[in-house]
């Protein structure tokens, strides 16, 4: 099955931008979700079909998808954007066709 | 508003049963496909199971294809999930989650924990 790969942490300062990298081969041909969980919460939708945001969210969330990786971008970072991110796809040929990342911790 | 409310979860013995279930308010149920999502401790996001609006068909991950049968009342508004020999390490935060779109999931419960655990 299709497999998308996260790196375990990002640390960022206040105020800097967070770059969270998702690998997947061909990652560029399918459309890449992104949710955000903090400590004892449901996941929430922050990214969807690889650009856009669900109302609500901020505009310092922003993706991008480009050959073998996607990347969720989390400009002028928080204190509240400390939280596991996790990267989603939709593998629609596939027995198995919902696929997450590995996670990625962002320590503020 | 949308809202998905699980129940259900328990301490259950190793090789034992249990009935999730997920009861949704604040949109058109019927035109929505659902998901159940796990967490096991400390871990990572893992899909599990997958029903379409009509009820057909239904997709599992391998991990507990066999073993869990996921379904929906339409008219209730609901969507279970029936898991059966129940393994140590299908202890987790069971969420279902409304599917939206090319494949995200825009919707989540707050959980419902199942222990299997001697």
């Amino acid at each position: 099955s299709y497999v998308l790969t996260q790196p375990p942490s990002v640390s960022v300062a206040p105020g800097k931008s967070a770059k969270i990298s998702c690998g997947g081969n061909n990652i560029e041909r399918k459309n890449v979700h992104w949710y955000q969980q903090k400590p004892g919460q449901a996941p929430v939708l922050v990214v969807y079909d690889d650009t856009d945001r669900p109302s609500g969210i901020p505009e310092r969330f922003s993706g991008s998808n480009s050959g073998n990786t996607a990347t969720l971008t989390i400009s002028r970072v928080e204190a509240g954007d400390e939280a596991d991110y996790y990267c989603h796809v939709w593998d629609s040929g596939s027995d198995h066709p919902y696929v997450f990342g590995t996670g990625t911790k962002v320590t503020v | 508003e949308v809202q998905l409310v699980e129940s259900g979860g328990a301490l259950i013995q190793p090789g034992g049963s249990l009935r999730l279930s997920c009861i949704a308010s604040g949109f058109t149920f019927n035109s929505f496909e659902m998901n159940w999502v796990r967490q096991a401790p400390g871990k990572g996001l893992e899909w599990i199971s997958h029903i379409r609006s009509s009820g057909d068909p239904k997709q599992y991950a391998d991990s507990v294809k066999g073993r869990f049968t996921i379904s929906r009342d339409n008219a209730k508004k609901s969507v279970d999930l029936h898991m059966t020999g129940l393994r140590v390490e299908d202890t987790a935060v069971y969420y279902c989650a409304r599917s939206w779109g090319y494949g995200s999931f825009d919707y989540w419960g707050q959980g419902t924990v199942v222990t299997v655990s001697s």
